[in-house]
């Protein structure tokens, strides 16, 4: 199985402030990388997929890099509403695993 | 508007059988394969099953290989997943997910979530 490990597990940042988080696949996946978001009580909600395609609806904040094994997820303003749990998902091999989360919350 | 609304959770006691649902709605159900993720509490993300559009097919997480079975029905627009020889660890909010391709293996991704259904196992 691919595994992804994701960092860091939590942050805290101030409102505007350049966020970064990292995932990294055990395995080479191409750019077969997902990224969602979860806030607290909600189902996932999907932002990023293939890595740097932003989903319809997404605010362009959002963005993500990466290919191969080594994969980035920004949020170049970090506002209010960004409030949740983030998790990148390797969808090249079954099973599609999931990385470990990266909680991010406000300073 | 898409809409995905699982059911059939609840209290189970372990070595017990639990058959979740997931009714769809908003789009066309045979057009897309369809997942079961869930969430234990506190915890991460984890994928348990995927089934392409005509359930040809199929993949299972290790943890519930051989125990879980999921299905659909295409003329019900509803995704299935039996589960049987339920554990405590399999305690958790089980999320239905809409594909945003056709088959397993043409890398998509899950566009569309559930509510969930909560499966609690204890004695």
């Amino acid at each position: 199985d691919i595994q992804m490990t994701q960092s860091p597990s939590s942050l805290s940042a101030s409102v505007g402030d350049r966020v970064t988080i990292t995932c990294q696949a055990s395995q080479d996946i191409s750019n077969y990388l997902n990224w969602y978001q979860q806030k607290p009580g909600k189902a996932p909600k999907l932002l990023i997929y293939d890595a740097s395609n932003l989903e319809t609806g997404v605010p362009s904040r959002f963005s993500g890099s990466g290919s191969g094994t080594d994969f980035t997820f920004t949020i170049s303003s970090l506002q209010p509403e960004d409030i949740a749990t983030y998790y990148c998902q390797q969808y090249d091999n079954l099973p599609f695993t999931f990385g470990g989360g990266t909680k991010v919350e406000i300073k | 508007e898409v809409q995905l609304v699982e059911s059939g959770g609840g209290l189970v006691q372990p070595g017990r059988s639990l058959r979740l649902s997931c009714a769809a709605s908003g789009f066309t159900f045979d057009d897309y394969a369809m997942h079961w993720v869930r969430q234990a509490p506190g915890k991460g993300l984890e994928w348990v099953s995927g089934i392409s559009w005509n359930s040809g097919s199929i993949g299972y997480a290790d943890s519930v290989k051989g125990r879980f079975t999921i299905s659909r029905d295409n003329a019900k627009n509803s995704l299935y997943l039996q589960m049987n020889s339920l554990r405590a660890e399999d305690t958790a909010l089980y999320y239905c997910a809409k594909d945003s391709k056709y088959q397993l293996h043409q890398r998509g991704h899950f566009d569309y979530w559930g509510q969930g259904t909560l499966v609690t196992v204890s004695s």
